[in-house]
């Protein structure tokens, strides 16, 4: 399968705790955006990568939350003491490095559940 | 600021009978638009995308979508409802021609329901 993959599907954690997510992107894909999706509700915007650089942060990145790139291949998305708020399903997407509407295709998410 | 407004959280159609899940949009720019689908456990897939090319766009499964800058719409259509339509279906924005970054504003999202 060659579609967007992520790791892990599923991450149940304590309050507290540091977790970090994978994500690989299509291949030749040079742009990658991280969503995160609440219960009933839309996905919203954390971040977004053009190869290894990150160029836009959401202001629903707070301090805890900190992305990477290294390479401009995969992504880590790392959320440092973890609070109940943060349960929800991170989602990555990536596009071709044309036009910015291009379409985003989409991985599976990781569904994280803090305790 | 850009943002879209999906009309209806819930929508309940007969198998065969036709869908219409209705969204509205703001943009300050040309905006590009987008109807994305959601079935459980799996992840988002594109249905169909206008870009400002044919204002009657047509997508994957039957589903086309018209947009209409006079009344800010941009409205998802299928002919005949089918069983494997029941889903959750997000009307998005992109922010492309603002910032060039082409995040995406998603609505709400609609929840289909499709009866046999």
């Amino acid at each position: 399968d060659t579609g967007v993959s992520q790791d892990p599907r599923h991450k149940i954690t304590k309050r507290g705790q540091n977790v970090t997510f994978r994500c690989d992107p299509i291949s030749e894909h040079n742009r990658l955006y991280w969503y995160r999706q609440t219960l009933g509700q839309g996905p919203e915007f954390l971040t977004y990568f053009q190869n290894e650089a990150q160029l836009e942060k959401s202001r629903l990145l707070s301090d805890r939350f900190s992305a990477e790139r290294p390479k401009g291949s995969f992504s880590t998305l790392e959320i440092q003491r973890t609070e109940q708020g943060d349960s929800a399903m991170y989602l990555c997407a990536s596009s071709l490095p044309g036009l910015a509407t291009d379409t985003q295709y989409f991985g599976p998410g990781t569904r994280l559940t803090v305790l | 600021a850009q943002s879209v407004t999906q009309l209806d959280s819930h929508v309940s159609v007969s198998e065969g009978t036709p869908v219409l899940l209705r969204c509205n949009y703001s943009s300050s720019y040309s905006p590009s638009l987008f109807w994305y689908v959601q079935h459980p456990n799996k992840g988002l897939q594109l249905l169909l995308k206008y870009t400002s090319a044919a204002t009657l766009v047509k997508g994957i499964n039957g589903f086309e979508a018209e947009f209409k800058k006079s009344e800010t719409s941009f409205h998802l259509t299928k002919p005949s409802a089918h069983m494997s339509d029941a889903a959750e279906y997000f009307c998005v924005v992109s922010e492309a021609l603002r910032s060039n970054t082409g995040k995406l504003i998603f609505g709400q999202g609609t929840t289909l329901q499709v009866k046999p």
